[in-house]
């Protein structure tokens, strides 16, 4: 059974803050995704890596950057919280381009 | 790049009667279309997907549509239940390496007993 885990499922963050997000799968997946869910926009795109120290950018990068030094370890980073970066994020895994699965989701509040 | 409609935001239906949710794509060379499905308070789960080279695919009281010339698809859902309530995302991608995937903006389905 797969399992993605996400460190936290709340967080609250004040404007400017450094933010980490954390994101851990058990399936040897290849390929890891972060993306936020927004109310009327569905689920965005952030950024994807498909091998350790890979990335590559979504749809919406801007403001963010990521990190995966081991293959099981996804983390997406706000180097400095905004508001607008108040949002559902989640984490998602996959293996050579089939099923995605979603961790638990983390709802980030920036004030 | 890809681009993702979904219609309608909001459905509601009977028990008992059948659902529809359609998403159009623009890019033809698009050929994996998952459908996701959200229960409340959860994570996104996939429930049916469908590649180029067919046009229907069913699973029990689920199923989708293709229609590759015009670039959209459809999700249908018969016999609707209470737990059919969820808000239910499409999605289309190329298929290629890691299955980077452009999802639409969400159906929320709520199914009245």
């Amino acid at each position: 059974d797969v399992k993605v885990t996400q460190s936290s499922r709340y967080l609250v963050k004040r404007t400017g803050e450094k933010v980490f997000l954390e994101c851990v799968q058990d399936m040897d997946h290849e390929n890891m995704f972060w993306y936020r869910q927004d109310p009327g926009l569905g689920l965005r795109l952030i950024y994807f890596s498909y091998d350790v120290k890979m990335k590559e950018k979504g749809d919406i990068p801007e403001g963010y950057s990521v990190s995966r030094e081991k293959k099981e370890r996804f983390s997406l980073i706000l180097e400095s919280a905004s508001t607008n970066q108040t949002s559902m994020y989640l984490c998602a895994s996959s293996s050579h381009g089939v099923e995605q699965y979603f961790g638990p989701g983390t709802r980030l509040t920036v004030t | 790049g890809e681009n993702v409609e979904q219609h309608p935001s909001t459905l509601s239906v009977q028990e008992g009667d059948s659902a529809v949710i359609k998403c159009t794509y623009s890019d033809s060379a698009s050929n994996y279309f998952p459908w996701y499905k959200q229960e409340l308070g959860k994570r996104p789960q996939l429930i049916i997907d469908i590649r180029s080279n067919v046009g229907e695919k069913k699973d029990q009281r689920i199923a989708v549509t293709l229609n590759k010339t015009a670039k959209h698809f459809s999700l249908h859902i018969t016999e609707t239940q209470p737990e059919d309530s969820a808000v239910y995302f499409c999605a289309a991608s190329k298929g290629q390496g890691a299955q980077k995937l452009v999802f639409g903006q969400g159906t929320r389905l709520t199914i009245n007993p």
